[in-house]
């Protein structure tokens, strides 16, 4: 069974970090491409970053190129986000997510991550 | 970006009845849609890949269709599960856009 589990999340200061992970099982986790989508609350969804299956490529939505990165360690089958610079607008739910045929196949639970002083 | 313009953004339907979401995409994006399905305080469940091809598990009564930049899902027969937020996504070009959502009631 697929399972994808984020952690990490929780309340932070405004220009401070967090780093997100999510633990995926179930499936060969170098075959796919993951990625991050987050929702703010009562709202839509919004994609953040995609990393490919091996690494080698990087995407970010504008408003968070240069604060976030997006990185995986495929011998633990685990996806991270380090998120610096945060700001009130990233405050949401955030998703992991694998990626197959241009679609989110899987998800995780969610993370909500509150960025409040 | 590519802009994806979905509508309406709510509607109400009885059971049995068929229901049409439309998701409209500033540019030709070739196929390129996924349509999902979101639950209240749950994850998105992808229902549609590739505009029509339906996800293993996800009942026949929901189906995908378009071209170009109109595309369209579709459930047959709605049933009271299938309540709930409805978003579809372009996967052609980076940044990956959803629509604004559809949210879909029992009347």
């Amino acid at each position: 069974e697929v399972q994808l589990v984020e952690s990490g999340g929780g309340l932070v200061q405004p220009g401070r970090s967090m780093k997100l992970s999510c633990a995926a099982s179930g499936f060969t986790f170098n075959n796919y491409d993951m990625a991050w989508v987050c929702q703010a609350p009562k709202k839509g969804l919004e994609w953040v970053a995609t990393i490919s299956y091996d690494g080698s490529s990087t995407y970010y939505r504008d408003s968070v190129k240069g604060r976030f990165t997006i990185s995986r360690d495929n011998a633990k089958s685990t996806l991270y986000l380090q998120m610096d610079s945060l700001r009130s607008e990233d405050t949401a739910t955030y998703y992991c997510a694998r990626f197959a045929l241009i679609a989110a196949n899987y998800w995780g639970q969610g993370v909500m991550v509150t960025v409040s002083s | 970006d590519i802009q994806m313009t979905q509508s309406p953004a709510s509607l109400s339907a009885s059971l049995g009845e068929t229901v049409t979401i439309q998701c409209q995409a500033s540019e030709d994006i070739y196929s390129g849609l996924a349509w999902y399905q979101q639950k209240p305080g749950k994850s998105p469940q992808l229902l549609i890949y590739g505009a029509s091809s339906l996800q293993d598990g996800v009942p026949s009564r929901f189906s995908g269709s378009g071209s170009g930049t109109q595309y369209s899902l579709k459930i047959s027969s709605m049933q009271t599960e299938d309540e709930g937020v409805y978003f579809c996504q372009q996967g052609l070009k980076y940044p990956l856009t959803f629509g604004s959502g559809t949210k879909l009631e029992i009347k």
